[in-house]
């Protein structure tokens, strides 16, 4: 079953600390996103890539950067945890040229809590 | 802009009731529709999907109708059972905007047994 994995179903952070959150797709799926939810406020765009070593900021990129070394692999990076990036984090995955015919692939998210 | 708007939640419903959550777009072109649902505690998974005008997606007894005329997409259920109770998100993605689906802010449904 192809699937979108997040390394961590909870995270609990300190405020200021350096956080790291992982995804891998095993779908040889050229896009990958990252999102963040938030009650009330829907899913919101961070940033995403259509390829190794490429990103491009999303709607809410201020507090976060990415890394893609490897096709399979996304990350999003919390430079310095705040409380206000208490959120669900959510990553996706899609197949370029068929993602209006095939959607996207969701991870299960990541509950992260900075306190 | 493309946008997608979905009716507020939550949504309560008894169980075997019929379900409309609507949904209204706004786009250029031929966006093809969507509807994904999260159950409580999990990521988004996609439910059906309408890639042109007047297609009809379903599944799990779910259905929409993609509709031109009104740009609409809104999502039926004859009979809802209590399994059902999720965030159901509408969404669209334009063959022009590099892969990026743009999603409503979605709709809470709980169903009462």
């Amino acid at each position: 079953d192809v699937k979108v994995t997040q390394s961590s179903r909870y995270l609990v952070k300190r405020t200021g600390e350096k956080v790291f959150l992982e995804c891998v797709q095993d779908m040889d799926h050229e896009n990958m996103f990252w999102y963040r939810q938030d009650p009330g406020l829907g899913l919101r765009l961070i940033y995403f890539s259509y390829d190794v070593k490429m990103k491009e900021k999303g709607d809410i990129p201020e507090g976060y950067s990415v890394s893609r070394e490897k096709k399979e692999r996304f990350s999003l990076i919390l430079e310095s945890a705040s409380t206000n990036q208490t959120s669900m984090y959510l990553c996706a995955s899609s197949l370029r040229g068929d993602t209006q015919f095939y959607g996207y692939t969701f991870g299960s998210g990541t509950r992260l809590t900075v306190v | 802009g493309n946008s997608v708007t979905q009716m507020e939640g939550p949504v309560t419903l008894s169980e075997e009731a019929f379900l409309t959550i609507n949904c209204t777009y706004t786009a250029t072109g031929y966006p093809s529709l969507f509807w994904y649902v999260q159950y409580p505690g999990e990521g988004l998974q996609l439910l059906l999907k309408a890639t042109k005008a007047d297609d009809k997606g379903s599944n799990k007894g779910f259905e929409a109708t993609y509709r031109k005329e009104t740009t609409s997409f809104h999502l039926e259920k004859g009979s809802v059972q209590v399994s059902d109770s999720a965030v159901y998100f509408c969404a669209l993605i334009q063959y022009s905007s590099a892969s990026k689906i743009i999603f409503g802010s979605g709709t809470r449904l709980s169903i009462r047994p």
